[in-house]
């Protein structure tokens, strides 16, 4: 299950399932968003990205899926396994707009049970 | 392996001191990123060299100089820190402005 609060949030999935990891923006200007997953004691790592102009993204055992309309990025993993289990951001920008960097969010802590 | 190179991985001082930490990338990326993770929080920016030239600075207290010597490397130079400035520091690069961007693993800085 999924928890949000003092904490990190946390996600426990069983070996073999599939995660979904979600992520709201707020920033209508945004045009540009990354996931990274960061293991402990390294630094993020990118995963997958996605432009405004496309609604879904798929690369290997990842998808992003983007809704605009309700500010929604999420990062499905399939078959999730043990190396899966880390930190994952998502972060944001306004792609065309220099001046402005990424701004990451407050991320999910992805546990996968054996 | 990372790509972005940084040193120290840790480092101890005292509030009277002055550290560097380096950061090195030989990807020929253009743009160089300095960040700051508290313990489960995200990374905060701080500052962004773009072409060797200091692009943004989130408000960051003067105690936090950073440097850029050339296209491959990047300091940031410490002094008179404070015990709230414990935290992993990271630098990234990517090629241009608002491009994917390559982390090191950081440098576990503790202000005593």
């Amino acid at each position: 299950g999924e928890s949000v609060g003092l904490h990190l949030p946390t996600l426990s999935v069983q070996e073999g399932d599939n995660s979904i990891i979600n992520c709201a923006y707020s920033n209508s200007a945004s045009d540009y968003f990354i996931w990274y997953k960061q293991e402990s004691g390294k630094g993020p790592q990118f995963i997958i990205d996605i432009r405004s102009n496309m609604d879904k993204r798929q690369g290997q055992r990842v998808t992003v899926l983007l809704n605009k309309t309700v500010k929604h990025l999420s990062l499905q993993i399939a078959a999730t396994q043990p190396g899966d289990s880390a930190v994952y951001f998502c972060a944001e920008t306004p792609a065309g707009n220099y001046g402005q960097n990424f701004v990451f969010g407050p991320g999910t802590r992805l546990s996968v049970l054996p | 392996d990372t790509e972005v190179t940084q040193t120290p991985k840790h480092l101890v001082m005292g509030m009277t001191n002055k550290k560097s930490l380096k950061c090195e990338q030989h990807m020929g990326h253009r743009a160089m990123y300095w960040y700051k993770q508290k313990a489960k929080k995200p990374p905060e920016l701080m500052f962004v060299y773009s072409y060797e030239k200091l692009s943004i600075n989130e408000s960051v207290p003067s105690r936090f100089s950073p440097e850029c010597p050339n296209s491959s490397l990047l300091n940031l130079h410490l002094h008179a820190l404070q015990p709230e400035d414990s935290a992993l520091y990271l630098c990234a690069s990517s090629q241009r402005e608002n491009q994917p961007q390559h982390f090191g693993d950081g440098t576990r800085l503790s202000i005593l």
